[in-house]
């Protein structure tokens, strides 16, 4: 099973929108983390947001926020205010485990267009 | 600060030569390292990670091999390349003991294989 699945291939925002970006994930494991990556045409990868499972709270960095629901397992990236810088490739992943999550698991990634 | 270095950022490189890509990362001790894959178009595939000095776990079974020769030293390398083998590759690094630290990227290395 996929650990972390993205269903939106693509999607579009008008400026100054918000949008919305799904992302679940798939772990037995109670401590993990999740986290969201920014991936401009130029092809750095680009921290935006940490959700830990025990966080009470959802994240928000900015403009960023993350819309974290445990039980159904979702952690969803929602961008305001939408820029035309925003227009990207955007990665949900996830670490399992505390102490010893060495491996990131990816999503397949959301192609965001922000339309003038 | 921390930062990570990858190099070179573009590569033309014929069928069977090999190949050697570096990275290094600078301010930290003891990291987690990584080697993607990102094809055009998709998301990243997990090649390699090290979590110290000559220790190394493949993920994918390929052609292509890495080495940590150093604490902070991470490298991808190949005899012979395969056509296959073009794409776009990301080192990165995160702290070993805390997970709620991100991993942070190089700037990555476009390899095309003619």
């Amino acid at each position: 099973a996929q650990k972390i699945t993205q269903t939106q291939p693509g999607m579009f925002v008008q400026e100054k929108e918000a949008v919305t970006l799904d992302c679940t994930y798939d772990t037995s494991d109670p401590s993990y983390g999740l986290f969201w990556y920014k991936q401009p045409s130029s092809g750095e990868m680009i921290f935006l947001i940490y959700q830990g499972s025990y966080d009470q709270q959802n994240a928000t960095e900015g403009r960023y926020s993350l819309n974290f629901q445990k039980a159904r397992k979702s952690a969803n990236l929602v961008i305001s205010a939408s820029q035309l810088g925003d227009s990207a490739m955007y990665f949900c992943a996830m670490r399992e485990g505390q102490d010893t999550g060495n491996q990131f698991y990816f999503g397949t990634g959301t192609s965001l267009t922000v339309i003038p | 600060s921390q930062t990570i270095h990858q190099w070179p950022a573009t590569l033309v490189q014929p069928v069977g030569s090999p190949l050697s890509l570096e990275c290094t990362v600078e301010g930290t001790s003891n990291p987690n390292l990584y080697w993607y894959r990102q094809a055009a178009g998709r998301g990243l595939q997990l090649l390699f990670y090290s979590v110290g000095i000559g220790q190394i776990s493949s993920e994918v079974p390929q052609n292509l091999s890495a080495s940590r020769p150093q604490d902070r030293q991470f490298i991808l390398s190949s005899k012979k390349l395969l056509l296959s083998d073009s794409g776009f590759y990301l080192c990165a690094w995160s702290v070993g003991l805390a997970g709620n630290q991100p991993q942070h990227f190089g700037d990555g290395t476009r390899l095309s294989i003619l």
